[in-house]
């Protein structure tokens, strides 16, 4: 059984700060890593994919990966309120589909 | 943008009618997914396709029934709708060209639904 949790939230980070959103996950095997950012109302747009242990950089995202401790987090720098969103972590297992986590809802506060 | 469509967007039914669900997409994508999303839940998988009459179950499967018989249609149908299934349902499809099964993932715009 593949598990993916994440916080909650909702998490509140002041404007222009860097919002940290975390991800654990039980499947060791697990390949794939994604975040998807949902806008209340909308549907999931994904926003970064990271595939090996390390850093991914795109603008102001950075996704970071650790298999060995089977973590994957999301930093968001120079945060805007535009940013405010639920952000959902998911991951993929050698062409299974996605499991997602329940999201962390993120406020950045103006 | 990916062209996926899903119809109807709203719809309120009563306990114990048939209801379905469409998804259409224009990209010619082999994978189509139907996930629902409940608060506190998440995103759960409740069925995939893989090609023209080829499906499977998710994890939440149970009540719900699916067809593909065109590459471009994957119909979700609850043969006889309970207030459990109040939900927004989201198809999916793979962002990817061509065949491939990735998580690299495009929505469509959800439906909500409303069983009473």
């Amino acid at each position: 059984q593949k598990e993916v949790e994440q916080n909650s939230g909702p998490l509140s980070v002041p404007e222009g700060a860097i919002a940290s959103l975390n991800c654990t996950y039980s499947d060791r095997v697990s390949q794939s890593f994604f975040w998807y950012r949902q806008y209340s109302g909308k549907s999931p747009e994904l926003i970064m994919s990271i595939y090996s242990n390390g850093d991914k950089e795109d603008g102001r995202f950075t996704a970071q990966l650790n298999k060995a401790s089977q973590y994957v987090s999301l930093l968001i720098r120079d945060s805007q309120p535009s940013d405010s969103a639920t952000y959902l972590c998911a991951l993929e297992v050698r062409n299974t589909p996605l499991v997602f986590g329940k999201g962390t809802r993120l406020s950045v506060i103006a | 943008d990916a062209g996926i469509t899903q119809s109807p967007r709203h719809k309120v039914t009563e306990t114990g009618t048939p209801v379905t669900l469409r998804c259409h997409q224009t990209e010619n994508h082999r994978y189509m997914y139907w996930y629902r999303q409940d608060p506190g839940h998440g995103l759960r998988l409740i069925h995939y396709s893989y090609g023209v009459k080829d499906t499977d179950k998710g994890e939440v499967s149970d009540g719900y029934s699916v067809s593909r018989s065109k590459t471009e249609d994957f119909l979700l149908t609850l043969e006889s709708a309970t207030s459990s299934q109040t939900s927004v349902y989201f198809c999916a499809i793979s962002a990817r060209t061509g065949h491939a099964n990735t998580g690299e993932l495009f929505f469509g715009e959800g439906s909500r639904l409303t069983v009473l």
